[in-house]
């Protein structure tokens, strides 16, 4: 079935730093990545939607100076929170849409800031 | 905008015993898709059974079975025979369209299940 691999599965960065995050497609191309973010106890909120080869569609109120999303290939997508903060510690999650117009997710990144 | 609902934050259940997790949806399209995740404390997101909105049999898959009611705009996930390792957040979700060549999947609240031994 479709595989998508996400790294780094968890990671702690200081104050201030960028922090790169990567979700791969192992055995499809992936046209079409989301990320999404997930506070503790809460839902998976969708940040935003990268299409291969063209520029991310953030959802509102998402800042994408801050989260810097990349899809430069059919097979890796790449988000990059910038001069992170504690506010942005969270657990960060992937997910690829599949030729058959399903879902398949990262094993998502737990982002701890200090 | 479309719109996810799950109205119960949390559930009990004993172990052996069937359960119905609630979800109701908002959208205008006539074209849609609605999921069911599993989500354990490792925080994947596994995959339980889909409804597409032009099915007409309610899906199943093995104890899954999804209790699909258009008119309602509800789509309840049913868990037979509950299991312990069943204990985890549930997520309903719902794709629209395709709308503008989009496909996103939007999640509800969730619902935390506890399975009792």
């Amino acid at each position: 079935g479709a595989v998508v691999s996400q790294h780094p599965s968890r990671v702690i960065c200081k104050s201030g730093t960028s922090v790169k995050i990567e979700c791969r497609s192992l055995d499809f191309q992936a046209t079409t990545m989301f990320w999404y973010r997930q506070f503790p106890k809460q839902s998976l909120m969708l940040m935003a939607t990268s299409n291969e080869g063209s520029k991310a569609t953030y959802e509102q109120g998402v800042e994408k100076d801050k989260f810097l999303i990349n899809h430069a290939s059919l097979t890796l997508s790449t988000l990059t929170v910038t001069s992170a903060h504690p506010e942005d510690s969270s657990f960060y999650i992937c997910s690829a849409l599949t030729p058959d117009y399903g879902y398949t997710f990262g094993s998502g990144t737990r982002l701890t800031v200090v | 905008a479309q719109k996810i609902t799950q109205t119960q934050p949390g559930m009990f259940v004993q172990e052996k015993e069937a359960v119905t997790l609630d979800c109701t949806y908002d959208t205008s399209d006539q074209s849609y898709g609605l999921f069911w995740y599993k989500q354990p404390s490792s925080g994947e997101m596994i995959f339980l059974i889909y409804q597409g909105s032009y099915d007409e049999q309610n899906a199943t898959e093995g104890r899954y079975s999804l209790n699909f009611q258009k008119a309602r705009k509800s789509a309840n996930l049913v868990i037979s025979a509950s299991q312990l390792g069943d204990s985890a957040m549930y997520f309903c979700a719902m794709r629209e369209g395709p709308r503008d060549s989009s496909y996103k999947l939007i999640f509800g609240s969730g619902t935390r299940l506890l399975v009792r031994p």
